[in-house]
């Protein structure tokens, strides 16, 4: 069975500084996806960013990038420029390849944004 | 394009009823999953439809059922309510299962069980 765990329950950063959060999975499957989803206070889950496990390049999304490290199963997102807004909860998630949109979550990073 | 609804949005049962949650995705998406959202145990799945067809089922009880009708939408039954199915029940709907389209989530139902 597939896990992801996040290491940090919260961490904090100060405005238009970096921050990263950390994320850690385990799979026996070589093809997979990897997700950072971000839910406000508002509690609607909205996608940050998407990885596929089979391209080595590391995505990127505006000021949100990911350091995805496949033999070490680690996939991190850095907040660039962080902003008041970037407030919420963070969660990566694990998909498998295949016919299914079956998420598996980590349990979360609560980040605050100082001015 | 309108996003995906969940109704209603707050709840409130007593233990041993129970209660019937709705999902309506976006238009032409045709995937639905379904989670559960707590304090304790985090997001976790509950089941993913697709074609009106369950494809996929999370370790849950068999209080905790759904369908998904020809337009889409879907609905989760939970019978004889416990206080701990007190949750952000979260719906999420994509164009296809298992494909690298996006999936959208819904706002959630909050169920609080008394």
């Amino acid at each position: 069975a597939q896990t992801v765990t996040q290491s940090q329950p919260e961490m904090s950063v100060q405005e238009a500084e970096t921050v990263t959060l950390s994320c850690t999975y385990d799979t026996s499957e070589s093809d997979y996806y990897l997700f950072w989803y971000k839910q406000p206070p508002s509690r609607q889950m909205i996608l940050v960013i998407r990885q596929e496990a089979y391209k080595q390049q590391n995505a990127t999304e505006n000021r949100f990038s990911v350091n995805f490290q496949k033999a070490a199963k680690s996939f991190s997102l850095k907040i660039s420029d962080s902003q008041l807004g970037d407030a919420a909860m963070y969660f990566c998630a694990y998909r498998s390849a295949g016919n299914t949109d079956k998420l598996i979550f980590g349990t979360g990073t609560r980040l605050q944004v100082f001015p | 394009k309108a996003g995906v609804t969940q109704t209603p949005r707050y709840l409130i049962k007593t233990r041993g009823q129970q209660v019937t949650l709705s999902c309506s995705p976006i238009s032409g998406h045709r995937s639905v999953s379904w989670y559960q959202q707590t304090p304790g145990q985090g997001l976790q799945f509950l089941f993913e439809y697709f074609s009106e067809t369950q494809r996929n089922k999370g370790n849950f009880p068999g209080r905790f059922s759904g369908r998904q009708f020809s337009n889409s939408r879907s609905e989760m039954n939970v019978s004889t309510l416990e206080l701990g199915d007190s949750a952000l029940y979260l719906c999420a709907s994509s164009l296809v299962a298992g494909s690298t389209y996006e999936q959208y989530f819904g706002p959630g139902t909050r169920l609080t069980v008394t």
